[in-house]
């Protein structure tokens, strides 16, 4: 059973668009929510992480936003370039520690 | 500081062999957990260990097992391989904290043909 769904399984963005991924989960116990982004040949690698007592987190041209009564949060990135092509999960993390991953979005940034 | 690294990081090997992967941590670290990567699943946790203990499991056969050693290296092992296995498996450390960052090695590439 699959803790943290993700979506769009893949995503294609012209240069300068703004990419959104969507993540929801049920358990509420998760209070610690990364996201991590990936390059081919590479491990993931933390991009920016929210917890639920905020609804918003900016970094740059990445932005968390979170919605803990809908129990979903998402990526946004602005101004989206050619480097950003990766693959994107997120996660949701719990009192245990457990990291719960999503299935991930390829996204694709047309020049 | 050196980052976490995987060796082998690429594997061929057939059906009902088995396959010891390693892991190591970055200097400091005493937690390691490892992941298997395919399309379509992301990323699904297998185990992690804490001080040569393993502190949480995922839900994944008996016949992947791991180990941590004392100098916090950790070793995965893979019994009676099916096709099925054939995925990226990661290894990620942390200092081992609560919603300490993990930090991931490359992986290892492991083809069961």
């Amino acid at each position: 059973q699959q803790q943290v769904k993700q979506s769009p399984q893949s995503l294609i963005v012209q240069k300068g668009g703004i990419s959104i991924i969507n993540c929801a989960y049920e358990n509420t116990a998760f209070d610690y929510f990364p996201w991590y982004q990936q390059f081919p040949g590479k491990g993931p690698a933390l991009l920016i992480a929210i917890r639920p007592d905020v609804s918003e987190k900016k970094e740059g041209r990445f932005t968390i936003s979170f919605n803990k009564s809908a129990k979903q949060f998402s990526l946004h990135i602005m101004d989206s370039q050619p480097g950003d092509s990766a693959t994107y999960f997120c996660a949701a993390v719990g009192a245990g520690n457990q990291f719960y991953f999503g299935t991930g979005t390829s996204l694709t940034v047309i020049p | 500081k050196a980052g976490v690294t995987q060796t082998p990081r690429y594997l061929i090997k057939t059906r009902g062999q088995q396959v010891t992967l390693s892991c190591s941590p970055i200097s400091g670290h005493r937690s390691v957990s490892w992941y298997q990567q395919t399309p379509g699943q992301g990323l699904q946790f297998l185990f992690e260990y804490f001080s040569e203990t393993q502190r949480n499991k995922g839900n994944f056969p008996g016949r992947f097992s791991g180990r941590q050693f004392s100098n916090s290296r950790s070793e995965m092992n893979v019994s009676t391989l099916e096709l099925g296995d054939s995925a990226l498996y990661l290894c990620a450390s942390s200092l081992g904290g609560p919603k300490n960052e993990q930090f991931f090695g490359p992986g290892t590439r492991l083809t069961v043909l």
